[in-house]
């Protein structure tokens, strides 16, 4: 069973426009969720993480929003770049707990 | 500083051959993960050591699948006998500190393919 889904294999967005790319989540024990991003034959590289006591964190055009209520979150990215393309794993761990459980990502392609 | 390493990059193997993946973690990191990736299941976390002992090994599908970290700079995973359902992107990562707050740091991945 998923703990973190993410529903959409893949996305396109044009370069310029937001992209917004989405995670739920089933565990009410998760209170730390992390994005990473990951680039053909390499490594997953962290990107953005927020705790449960906010709803938002920005760094630069990527913002993370989190709905406790809903189990959802999602990463925008404004303006969405080429470099942007790229898989994203959306990621959880529970407090005290040593372990991140990713989703099995999102392909995001930006369009020229 | 040279990152997390893995090798071999890649590596191609027949059914019922043993399979030996190796990782150097970063320099004064003390938590080592190896997770493996597949189109089914994404990313999944198969065992994780802090300071060389090895803290959580529910991931491991089965008795064929070992790891081991004899020192801090060095950890294996070995599977033995290999089946075809093993094929897989299998990662390394380490952090400087237990716990999930820890940035995490990838190496670039083994893809495994047995035959």
């Amino acid at each position: 069973d998923q703990q973190v889904k993410q529903n959409s294999p893949s996305l396109s967005v044009q370069e310029g426009r937001i992209s917004i790319l989405n995670c739920d989540y089933t565990n009410s024990m998760f209170d730390y969720f992390l994005w990473y991003k990951k680039y053909p034959a390499e490594g997953p590289t962290f990107l953005i993480s927020i705790s449960s006591i906010k709803d938002k964190n920005e760094d630069g055009r990527f913002t993370v929003f989190l709905n406790k209520s809903a189990k959802h979150l999602s990463l925008h990215i404004v303006p969405s770049q080429p470099g942007d393309s790229a898989v994203y794993f959306c990621a959880a761990s529970a407090h005290r707990d040593d372990k991140i459980i990713f989703g099995k990502g999102t392909r995001l392609h930006i369009l020229p | 500083d040279a990152g997390v390493i893995q090798s071999p990059r890649h590596e191609v193997t027949e059914m019922g051959q043993e399979v030996t993946l190796r990782c150097k973690p970063i320099s004064g990191h003390n938590s080592l993960f190896w997770y493996r990736q597949t189109m089914m299941r994404g990313l999944e976390l198969l065992i994780y050591f802090n300071n060389n002992v090895p803290i959580d090994d529910s991931g491991m599908p089965e008795d064929r699948f070992s790891a081991k970290m004899p020192n801090a700079s060095f950890s294996t995973l070995k599977i033995q006998p290999s089946e075809p359902r093993d094929s897989a992107v299998y990662f390394c990562a380490s952090s400087s500190r237990q716990g999930a707050r820890e940035t995490q740091y990838f190496g670039p991945g083994t893809r495994l393919l047995v035959l």
